[in-house]
């Protein structure tokens, strides 16, 4: 069991559909990360949340709307997506924000924009 | 700026034969460094990592890393690969300050493909 739970496994949506991406962890940890995981390129932080709260944006486009409502929790709300939104979401967690706390992630969400 | 540089973007082995699969750093001062894995249709999965003292980590699924400061690198060996170790492999070092990356700053990943 991973630790870090994400669902669904899959996803097609066309582009002006809603859908959330879900994300529970249940390792007790305080900060969780979205990840995009697209082909050929390195994995990019989307959002980062330590204690509920949101400390990072990297400048994601509005379409994508973040929410976490306790530690445990994260999601990904999704509305107009473009056909380049399609990629593999990955939700990560960690203990804190120390730089030596490894990062555990879930399985992913493979996104499909049609 | 603090970047990870994996110069392999695929890799094939024999099984049985050894692996080496090759990360470079640039970090200004003792950079904290971990080796993922990302076997198809998963996650990714802490294989190692090293913060200080011995040079030389172990992880799991018999993986080693030896971490050589005058080189700025970090490269992940296995004496004898298996066909499950086929997967892609993810160098990372923590980010100072933890902030915009995030707590890590990842490498574009090394796949590696297994021969039987």
């Amino acid at each position: 069991e991973t630790g870090v739970t994400q669902t669904p496994r899959h996803l097609v949506m066309g582009m002006t559909n809603k859908k959330s991406l879900k994300c529970e962890q249940h390792l007790g940890h305080n900060a969780m990360y979205w990840y995009k995981q697209s082909a050929k390129k390195p994995l990019e932080l989307m959002f980062v949340y330590n204690f509920k709260e949101q400390t990072e944006n990297n400048s994601v486009p509005s379409r994508f709307s973040p929410e976490c409502p306790n530690s445990s929790h994260l999601f990904l709300h999704l509305h107009t997506l473009q056909p380049e939104d399609s990629a593999l979401y990955l939700c990560a967690s960690s203990q804190d924000r120390d730089r030596r706390s490894p990062l555990h992630f879930g399985n992913g969400t493979r996104l499909t924009v049609t | 700026a603090q970047s990870v540089t994996q110069p392999d973007i695929h890799i094939t082995v024999s099984e049985g034969a050894s692996l080496e699969l090759r990360c470079n750093y640039s970090y200004g001062a003792t950079p904290y460094l971990f080796w993922y894995v990302q076997s198809p249709g998963q996650g990714l999965q802490l294989l190692l990592k090293y913060f200080s003292g011995d040079t030389l980590v172990q992880g799991i699924k018999g993986f080693e890393a030896e971490f050589k400061r005058s080189q700025s690198s970090f490269n992940l060996r296995k004496p004898s690969v298996h066909w499950s170790d086929a997967a892609e492999y993810f160098c990372a070092v923590a980010a100072l300050p933890a902030g915009s990356q995030g707590n890590l700053i990842f490498g574009k990943g090394t796949k590696l493909s297994v021969k039987p």
